[in-house]
């Protein structure tokens, strides 16, 4: 079984700030991790993902993410933060167990990243 | 290349009332799933499907069924709509192998 702990619901930045989103997972297996990214009324966008291979990894907008095992995390960064950045983001975990798990999803709360001028 | 469709986007209900939610893909996925999202609790697996005409439950099913008769439409049913299923429904799809879902753009449920 999987689950995803985001810590803060809310987090609140300035431009141009370093943003940082916090996720732990638990997972019983080796887990694929993702973050996604919701704009206000919209559905789920994929920022990045990781499966294997390289533990740092660059998505759109960007943002990276860097897994690592030992402190079950898989936390967001960005730099600079920009006013267009403000959304809800989403972590979430799938079980790397042979398709076994069909590809299932679990979901963290959710962070709603604030951007103030 | 309408990736996944969802229809309606907005549906207000009375308790008791019953309705079909209708997704639809054209990527030829093998995947489909159905989630609830509310705030402060993420999205949560209603049901889920490995191929046509197979379904199996999710993390929260009760109060909901599914049927995906066509390789392409996954459908979620209410049969007797309850204010707690006041949600925003998202229909995700993938092919088998793959790492990752394609999102809907949602259905916005109110039950009154």
């Amino acid at each position: 079984a999987q689950s995803v702990t985001q810590l803060g619901s809310h987090v609140s930045v300035s431009e141009g700030a370093l943003v940082l989103l916090r996720c732990n997972y638990s997972s019983s297996v080796p887990p694929y991790l993702f973050w996604y990214v919701q704009y206000p009324n919209q559905g789920l966008q994929l920022l990045l993902k990781y499966t294997t291979g390289a533990t740092l990894v660059k998505g759109i907008n960007g943002f990276e993410a860097e897994f690592k095992k030992s402190e079950t995390s898989f936390h967001l960064t960005k730099p600079s933060a920009h006013m267009s950045d403000a959304a809800e983001y989403f972590c979430a975990v799938s079980a790397n167990a042979g398709g076994t798990s069909y590809g299932k999803l679990t979901f963290g709360q959710g962070t709603i990243l604030t951007v103030h001028p | 290349n309408a990736g996944v469709t969802q229809t309606p986007k907005f549906r207000v209900l009375k308790t008791g009332q019953s309705m079909t939610l209708l997704c639809a893909q054209d990527m030829n996925h093998e995947y489909m799933y159905w989630y609830r999202q509310d705030p402060g609790m993420g999205l949560r697996l209603i049901h889920y499907s490995v191929g046509e005409g197979t379904t199996a439950k999710g993390e929260v099913p009760d109060g909901y069924n599914v049927s995906r008769l066509k390789k392409q439409n996954f459908l979620l049913g209410l049969e007797s709509a309850a204010p707690s299923q006041t949600s925003v429904y998202f229909c995700a799809s993938s092919y088998v192998g793959t790492v990752g879902y394609t999102f809907g753009s949602g259905t916005r449920l109110t039950v009154v």
